[in-house]
């Protein structure tokens, strides 16, 4: 079985472009959650879907960030424009009813 | 709010050590307590978990143990190798939520 899959796994822009980073989920998860740590610090909640709904995206730093999840299945969030404050790893996971999560392996974006 | 405090890092030990790495935690009621490791390269993985007050968790020759009184799940292995070598995540999740919150997580450096 498929685990959590990013892409891109790195990326590499500059202040005021757009980036768009995807997740897809585990077949069968309706549960996918979006976060996000920056060097050194915690990993921090984005935002958490339930099939094509948010759920919870309480955690979404400004209105730059976008997170769509059309027909439930994959993931995208679009950071528009990317700012230097916006580089860090972003995490994608997947669960079936929110007791163990499944992470992807991270985006890396780095801002100049 | 919630949070997690984990110590800084990086832990450096040499093989066969023994481990200790803290994690204190603020919540409200009863959460779940998680670790969760992170190899090179890879997503995070759930390492071991405790759901209510002096539970025990243990995988792969890692213990933790849920102590209310104290607020803490300080994960501990007898005798490290080089393999386990990995950043460590400590985590809750509030009762009733399924959004877990992190830790900075602490960075375990093994030598042969």
């Amino acid at each position: 079985e498929a685990g959590v899959t990013q892409f891109p796994s790195h990326s590499v822009i500059e202040k005021g472009q757009t980036v768009t980073l995807r997740c897809d989920p585990i077949s069968g998860h309706d549960n996918l959650y979006w976060y996000r740590r920056v060097m050194g610090k915690e990993i921090k909640f984005l935002l958490h879907f339930v099939k094509e709904s948010k759920q919870d995206e309480s955690g979404m730093p400004n209105n730059r960030f976008l997170a769509e999840r059309t027909g439930g299945t994959y993931s995208t969030l679009k950071v528009q424009p990317a700012e230097l404050e916006d580089s860090g790893v972003y995490f994608c996971a997947s669960s079936q009813e929110g007791e163990k999560l499944f992470f992807g392996s991270g985006t890396q974006l780095s801002v100049l | 709010g919630n949070s997690v405090t984990q110590m800084e890092g990086p832990v450096t030990l040499s093989e066969e050590a023994f481990l200790t790495i803290n994690c204190t935690y603020t919540a409200t009621g009863y959460p779940s307590l998680f670790w969760y490791v992170q190899y090179p390269g890879e997503g995070l993985q759930l390492l071991l978990k405790a759901t209510k007050a002096d539970d025990k968790g243990s995988n792969k020759g890692f213990e933790a143990t849920y102590r209310k009184e104290t607020t803490s799940f300080h994960l501990e292995k007898g005798s490290v190798q080089v393999s386990d070598s990995a950043v460590y995540f400590c985590a809750l999740r509030p009762l009733g939520s399924y959004i877990p919150t992190f830790g900075r997580g602490t960075s375990l450096i093994v030598h042969p």
